[in-house]
């Protein structure tokens, strides 16, 4: 597709639950980010994939979360046992290298643990 | 600690004046910043960038001023729209090390007609 797409747009979950939310990022891009966005807050960073590098998994915020990138392109967050504090917009971002210079976002996946 | 600060409070304007909004940092060497458009429950769109040697950048009604002595960057839109009314973020990279950019919280603008 023309731009990067987010997988599933809305998702509600019962606390306790695993949630997957993937994320398809612009063809040819090497660079992928996940990031959430809680209400009325600014944006968090989670995790940052770039060709076949390690993981900058420096933003996770506990061992509950967790993402993959298979072959260099589609990436999953998983979150285990989600709590309410999970609920925000998990945004994902691709770019071209791994410069960071502009990088473009899908429209973000809504959680919600109820 | 460093920190990237935007006015939380909305910016109003009437329509057909410049809008500014203020991005400011502290503990950071910024390699570039950037300013994005996030329209509500869409995700951040990419407006401009700058980078540490330019004082400042323009496309068509946007400008962004950007001065490491200060450690701010001013964003600006003239001739202002009620189709401008969104929340404006700035992000900035640090020079060498992590390709990631840290975003700030937001201005929202609001314009009237």
């Amino acid at each position: 597709g023309a731009g990067v797409s987010q997988s599933p747009s809305n998702k509600v979950t019962e606390k306790g639950k695993d949630v997957e939310l993937r994320c398809d990022p612009i063809s040819g891009h090497t660079a992928l980010y996940w990031y959430r966005q809680s209400l009325g807050q600014g944006l968090e960073f989670l995790i940052y994939f770039q060709g076949n590098s390690a993981p900058d998994k420096s933003g996770l915020p506990s061992d509950r979360f967790s993402a993959e990138r298979t072959g260099g392109s589609v990436s999953t967050l998983t979150i285990q046992r989600t709590q309410q504090e999970d609920s925000a917009v998990y945004l994902c971002a691709s770019s071209l290298a791994g410069t960071g210079n502009t990088i473009y976002f899908g429209e973000g996946s809504w959680l919600t643990v109820v | 600690s460093q920190k990237i600060e935007q006015n939380s409070e909305a910016l109003n304007i009437q329509e057909g004046k410049t809008a500014t909004l203020t991005c400011n940092y502290t503990n950071y060497s910024p390699a570039y910043l950037q300013w994005y458009r996030q329209d509500p429950g869409r995700g951040p769109v990419f407006l401009l960038l700058i980078r540490e040697n330019e004082k400042e950048k323009r496309k068509e009604r946007l400008k962004v001023t950007f001065d490491t002595t200060l450690k701010q960057s001013l964003f600006h839109i003239t001739a202002s729209q009620p189709a401008d009314s969104a929340t404006y973020l700035c992000a900035l990279r640090t020079s060498g090390g992590s390709y990631i950019p840290t975003f700030g919280r937001g201005t929202s603008l609001i314009v009237h007609p």
